[in-house]
C-alpha cells in the first residue's frame, strides 16, 4: 500500500524559514516524480513544485528562489526547504505522488502557518 | 499561470448525474491530453478520480467519467450517491513539468 506521511509543519514568523519532509514507503521511490501541493484554509489546490526520477527540479513562480525541493531516494524521503516565508505561504502542504501527469497518491498534509 | 476556471458549486439528487466544467486555455487543457480530477471530502486529503482526461485509476467508479472538447474539460458523475457530496478539482499539464489546478466545485447531493 502506497503511503506519503509528511511532517515539519508548524508556526513561523515571516521571513522565516521550515524544512517539510514526506516519507514514502509502499513503492519503488526512486522511479516516481514526486510533488508539493497546498491548500490555504477554504481554498482551491495550488502546485507549489516537482521534481522528476531524474532530480530535475521545477517551481511554481511565486516559490521560485525561495523555496527547494530534494529527494534522497535511499532514504525514501521528499523534502521542501522554505525560506524567506511570507503569510501568504500559509497553507495546508500535501506531499503526492507522481502518476501520468497526474497526481496519484497524496499524504495527509502538514499545516504550515507564517504569521507573528 | 492563471486557474483554470470552475464553477464554484453544483448539484443533483440522489440517482441524477451532474457535469462539472473546467475551462482552460489552449496553453494548458487545450494544448495537452493530460487533464485529471481530484475528490476532496472536508478535511482530507485529494484522491484522484480521473486522470488523461477520461482514465478511471483502479477502484474507481464507472459513474465517474471525463471528456475534452477544445480548452474545456468536463467531469461527469452520474447516480449520484451521498458520498459524492465533495470538493472536485480539475488540473492540466502546462509544460516543463508544471502543473495548474481548477478553482474547485462543491458537489451538493440534495
Amino acid at each position: 500500500e502506497v503511503q506519503l506521511v509528511e511532517s515539519g509543519g508548524g508556526l513561523v514568523q515571516p521571513g522565516g524559514s521550515l524544512r517539510l519532509s514526506c516519507a514514502a514507503s509502499g513503492f519503488t521511490f526512486s522511479y516516481y516524480g514526486m510533488y508539493w501541493v497546498r491548500q490555504a484554509t477554504g481554498k482551491g489546490l495550488e502546485w507549489v513544485s516537482g521534481i522528476t526520477n531524474a532530480g530535475d527540479t521545477y517551481y511554481q513562480g511565486s516559490v521560485k528562489g525561495r523555496f527547494t525541493i530534494s529527494r534522497e531516494n535511499a532514504q525514501n524521503s521528499l523534502v521542501l526547504q522554505m525560506n524567506s516565508l511570507r503569510a501568504e505561504d500559509t497553507a495546508v502542504y500535501y506531499c503526492a505522488r507522481g502518476g501520468i501527469a497526474a497526481f496519484d497518491h497524496w499524504g495527509q498534509g502538514a499545516l504550515v502557518t507564517v504569521s507573528s | 499561470q492563471s486557474a483554470l476556471t470552475q464553477p464554484p458549486s453544483a448539484s443533483g439528487s440522489p440517482g441524477q448525474s451532474v457535469t462539472i466544467p473546467c475551462t482552460g486555455t489552449s496553453s494548458d487543457v487545450g494544448g495537452y491530453n493530460y487533464v485529471s480530477w481530484y475528490q476532496q471530502h472536508p478535511g482530507k486529503a485529494p484522491k484522484l478520480i480521473i486522470y488523461e482526461v477520461s482514465k478511471r485509476p483502479s477502484g474507481v467508479p464507472d459513474r465517474f467519467s471525463g471528456s475534452k472538447s477544445g480548452n474545456t474539460a468536463s467531469l461527469t458523475v452520474s447516480g449520484l450517491q451521498g458520498d459524492d457530496e465533495a470538493d472536485y478539482y480539475c488540473s492540466s499539464y502546462v509544460g516543463i513539468n508544471n502543473y495548474v489546478f481548477g478553482t474547485g466545485t462543491t458537489v451538493t447531493v440534495l
